[in-house]
């Protein structure tokens, strides 16, 4: 079956744009996940979404960054009024099941938008 | 707070040889952790998981980590690699929530 993908794969922006980037979590996963990758940098956890709630948005970086996701399926992460330093790579992962599994489901990943605010 | 350190960003080595990341990590309560593999243009793949029971786990390309409560660690270690082992390695860590915890990862460079 597919895995996740994510769109763009790429993106170039100029500084205070907005965008929006997609993720198509694999079908039936309940639990879907936004990290974001720097250069020489960890994965960065931004939100969570159990179904089409986000319990935790604390790990998004400021109020420019909001996410959704809709019908249980595919989730949209929107950074408004780019800054040079949200330059990242921005990855998607979907598990199966969340809080029923103990999260210890393991995440797969998508390949991952790459972000570079000009 | 949980964190996990890989000391290492680096780590060369000749086609053949043994190989050994190193993850560390911080933690005040029971954890789950994992090692994810990053081929070049590709997704993190999960690699082995460690949960509950035998300390030490096995993917099946040949790599294994052991869980080591007292020092914290959970190194990753392959007898002889391949060139085709070449990729990033990340360590995570979780206390059984939705949150984990990524370090910095590992460059592997397998060398001909």
């Amino acid at each position: 079956g597919a895995g996740v993908s994510q769109s763009p794969s790429n993106k170039v922006t100029e500084k205070g744009k907005d965008v929006e980037l997609r993720c198509d979590p694999i079908s039936g996963h309940t639990a879907l996940y936004w990290y974001r990758q720097s250069l020489g940098q960890g994965l960065e956890f931004l939100i969570y979404f159990q179904g089409n709630s986000a319990p935790d948005k604390s790990g998004l970086p400021s109020d420019r960054f909001s996410a959704e996701r809709t019908g249980g399926s595919v989730s949209t992460l929107t950074i408004q009024r780019t800054q040079q330093e949200d330059s990242a790579v921005y990855l998607c992962a979907s598990s199966l099941v969340g809080a029923s599994g103990g999260y210890t489901d393991t995440q797969y990943f998508g390949p991952g938008t790459r972000l570079t605010v000009l | 707070a949980q964190s996990v350190t890989q000391l290492d960003s680096q780590v060369p080595v000749f086609e053949e040889a043994p190989v050994e990341l190193r993850c560390n990590y911080s933690s005040s309560v029971s954890v789950y952790l994992f090692w994810y593999v990053q081929y070049p243009n590709q997704g993190l793949q999960l690699l082995l998981k460690y949960l509950s029971g035998s300390t030490l786990v096995e993917s099946i390309n040949g790599f294994e980590a052991e869980f080591n409560k007292s020092q914290t660690s959970f190194h990753l270690r392959k007898p002889s690699v391949h060139i085709s082992d070449t990729a990033e390695y990340f360590c995570a860590v979780s206390s059984g929530t939705y949150k984990y915890i990524f370090g910095t990862g590992t460059r592997l460079k397998v060398l001909a």
